[in-house]
């Protein structure tokens, strides 16, 4: 069972369009991420949503948007893409902090958006 | 705030050689420190962890010890092997600032047979 699901895995558009990540956790977590992870490797946050409700919404341009139906559930859509958008997102969840107070995060396998 | 540093790679190594990926952090309350490992192609796992002064994170062979005096978490394995080839991230999570994750730039690591 995957713990962190995203979809789709891979994804190539042309810049204008709009388009869609949706990531799932099955590990009853309350808390969900978006991470941007750029060519270098370098990750930036994007957004958090604990319980539904979002607690980070870091400086991302107003052309994405998170989506959280439910605390299982956290979706990324993205309108008029651009070339710099071009990138690997990783989903992630975490429990808030577990027995030794420490905020452990699981990742998805991540969704590689390539904007031509 | 706070910042987590990462020596630069990649780092290159060849197959039974001993590593070590310097962390050094700065935070303003008393952190938990973490190294996660991403192998290529896939997400960040956690690797080990250490939630206070002295504590030492163990797993696959890796370790850290978390150093309060010198604000670093070293991570250290013996004798590396081709499949410990990955991108490492050493990261912290500060109650003072809501224990939000605060992440180093990531050290790829190659090791060669």
């Amino acid at each position: 069972d995957t713990a962190v699901s995203q979809t789709p895995k891979y994804l190539v558009t042309q810049m204008g369009n709009d388009k869609s990540i949706k990531c799932e956790q099955n590990l009853g977590h309350d808390t969900m991420y978006w991470y941007k992870q750029d060519s270098k490797k370098f990750l930036k946050i994007m957004f958090s949503y604990n319980n539904k409700e979002l607690i980070i919404n870091e400086t991302v341009p107003n052309r994405f948007s998170p989506k959280s139906p439910d605390k299982a559930h956290l979706n990324l859509h993205i309108n008029s893409l651009e070339l710099g958008d071009s990138a690997v997102y990783f989903c992630a969840s975490s429990q808030d902090r577990d027995s030794s107070g420490a905020n452990v995060l699981t990742f998805g396998a991540g969704s590689r958006l390539t904007v031509l | 705030g706070d910042s987590v540093t990462q020596m630069e790679g990649p780092v290159t190594l060849s197959e039974e050689a001993f590593l070590t990926i310097n962390c050094t952090y700065t935070a303003t309350g008393y952190p938990s420190l973490f190294w996660y490992v991403q192998y290529p192609g896939e997400g960040l796992q956690l690797l080990l962890k250490a939630t206070k002064a002295d504590d030492k994170g163990s797993n696959k062979g890796f370790e850290a010890t978390y150093r309060k005096e010198t604000t670093s978490f070293h991570l250290e394995k013996g004798s590396v092997q081709v499949s410990d080839s990955a991108v490492y991230f050493c990261a912290l999570s500060d109650p003072g600032s809501n224990y939000q994750l605060i992440w180093g730039a990531g050290t790829k690591l190659i090791i060669k047979p």
